[in-house]
């Protein structure tokens, strides 16, 4: 198993610009998540999923946009990149064992953006 | 709303030290704690967790006691190793949603770094 897998690695864009972050993981895990992670600061949530079909927001959701076509892919659009932006995401997955339980997330190795 | 506050870093210790790194929540109802581990270029992973009052969760040497009457959920390690470098992420999941989902609110992690 690959676990989470995020493309790319690195990357800069100018202001304005628009990219797309991937996200895969082969665990078949129905929930996804995406995050980021600001200098200093703990991951905060932008995204999620439950499923093929179900986005909901998170806590920081302006700017962004997601799909979930499939259960293994979760791609994180940004239309309109802005400085405030920059930071690391954080693709992440888990398989809930049920209503007021948990499984843990299983995290990717993060995809560094800076917007310049 | 939830919140997780953690022991400010960074933290720089000798080997064969004894470790502590502070972290206190807020919640509402019953939720689930965790320590998650980054190590440099990687992204997070589960170190340990505790989902009930004075559950104890633990791995690698390190363990954490879920305090519901302190609300605090410290880590600590008797003896540290250089491998344990990396930054230490204090959490908490949410049981609140309606589908069951378990999001996790983090704190704004702790670097740990080990000399020789």
């Amino acid at each position: 198993n690959a676990g989470v897998t995020q493309t790319p690695k690195f990357r800069i864009l100018k202001i304005g610009q628009s990219m797309t972050l991937q996200c895969t993981q082969d665990m078949n895990h129905n929930y996804m998540y995406w995050y980021r992670q600001d200098p200093g600061m703990g991951l905060k949530l932008i995204y999620y999923s439950v499923g093929a079909g179900i986005t909901d927001k998170g806590e920081v959701p302006n700017g962004y946009n997601v799909s979930r076509s499939t259960t293994e892919d979760f791609p994180l659009r940004l239309e309109l990149a802005a400085p405030s932006q920059t930071s690391v995401y954080f693709c992440a997955s888990s398989y809930p064992l049920g209503w007021g339980t948990y499984n843990e997330q299983f995290f990717g190795p993060g995809t560094r953006l800076t917007v310049l | 709303g939830n919140s997780v506050t953690q022991m400010e870093g960074p933290v720089t210790l000798s080997e064969e030290a004894f470790l502590t790194i502070n972290c206190t929540y807020t919640a509402t109802g019953y939720p689930s704690l965790f320590w998650y581990v980054q190590y440099p270029g990687e992204g997070l992973q589960l170190l340990l967790k505790a989902t009930k009052a004075d559950d104890k969760g633990s791995n690698k040497g390190f363990e954490a006691t879920y305090r519901k009457e302190t609300t605090s959920f410290h880590l600590e390690k008797g003896s540290v190793q250089v491998s344990d470098s990396a930054v230490y992420f204090c959490a908490l999941s949410d049981r609140g949603s309606n589908f069951g989902n378990e999001k996790l609110t983090f704190g704004t992690g702790t670097r740990l770094t080990i000399i020789p």
